[in-house]
């Protein structure tokens, strides 16, 4: 099984803030990763795939970039929506799709 | 607009089996190109994929679990479901259906993420 690594697990911020999350795969996923946004009580939604490709309606303040094991989403200017849970998950392997464990984005 | 709505009882005994159904509108299940698949995530954590489908019949499961999942699909309702055998507390979760886009993972077409979720129902294992 290929293990996701977040970091950190929280990290607090102010509106317009610049954010940088990481994570980290046991092995190579190549360029087979996924970012999803969940705020408190709702479904995950899927925000970027393939790495850098923002899903349909996901606002450009959110990048995506990395390759490999290392990889990162970027918010560029914190909005009060995007505090939430992200994580990352790699699709590299059939019958093996796993998630990291998440990193919570909070006000600081 | 594709929308995909979990079904299910909220409590089951342990030792016994969960069973839940996804219904899909916007969209229809024997789509050859998606993949529909559950999710599921315990209270506090993190999420664990469970199992895949693709209409007519090729499933993928979770190795962790193979062993007490089995997922189906019913054309003529649009809906797939999950039956999760021989459940303990470890299983007491919210389970989420959902697309499971696929993609050319090299270069072999597999599913990849999920792009379209439902919106979770919750599942408590206890007697």
């Amino acid at each position: 099984e290929i293990e996701m690594t977040q970091s950190p697990v929280t990290l607090s911020a102010s509106p317009g803030e610049r954010v940088t999350l990481s994570c980290r795969a046991s092995q190579s996923v190549s360029g087979y990763l996924a970012w999803y946004q969940q705020r408190p009580g709702q479904a995950p939604r899927l925000l970027i795939y393939d790495v850098s490709t923002r899903d349909t309606g996901i606002p450009a303040r959110f990048s995506g970039s990395g390759s490999g094991t290392e990889f990162t989403l970027t918010i560029s200017s914190l909005q009060s929506e995007d505090f939430a849970v992200y994580y990352c998950q790699q699709y590299t392997k059939r019958s093996a799709w796993t998630f990291g464990q998440g990193t919570k984005v909070d006000i600081k | 607009q594709l929308q995909l709505q979990e079904s299910g009882p909220g409590l089951v005994k342990p030792s016994e089996t969960l069973s839940l159904t996804c219904s899909v509108s916007g969209g229809s299940v024997n789509n050859r190109n998606y993949y529909w698949g559950w999710i599921r995530q315990p209270p506090g954590k993190g999420l664990e994929w469970i199992a895949t489908i693709y209409y007519p019949g090729n499933t993928f499961r979770n190795p962790s679990l193979s062993g007490r999942v089995s997922i189906s699909v019913d054309t003529s309702k649009n809906q797939f479901s999950l039956r999760l055998d021989s459940v303990t507390a470890a299983d007491t979760a919210v389970y989420y259906c959902a697309r499971h886009r696929g993609a050319y993972i090299n270069d072999y077409y597999n599913p990849a993420f999920f792009d379209t979720w439902g919106q979770g129902t919750r599942v408590t294992v206890s007697s």
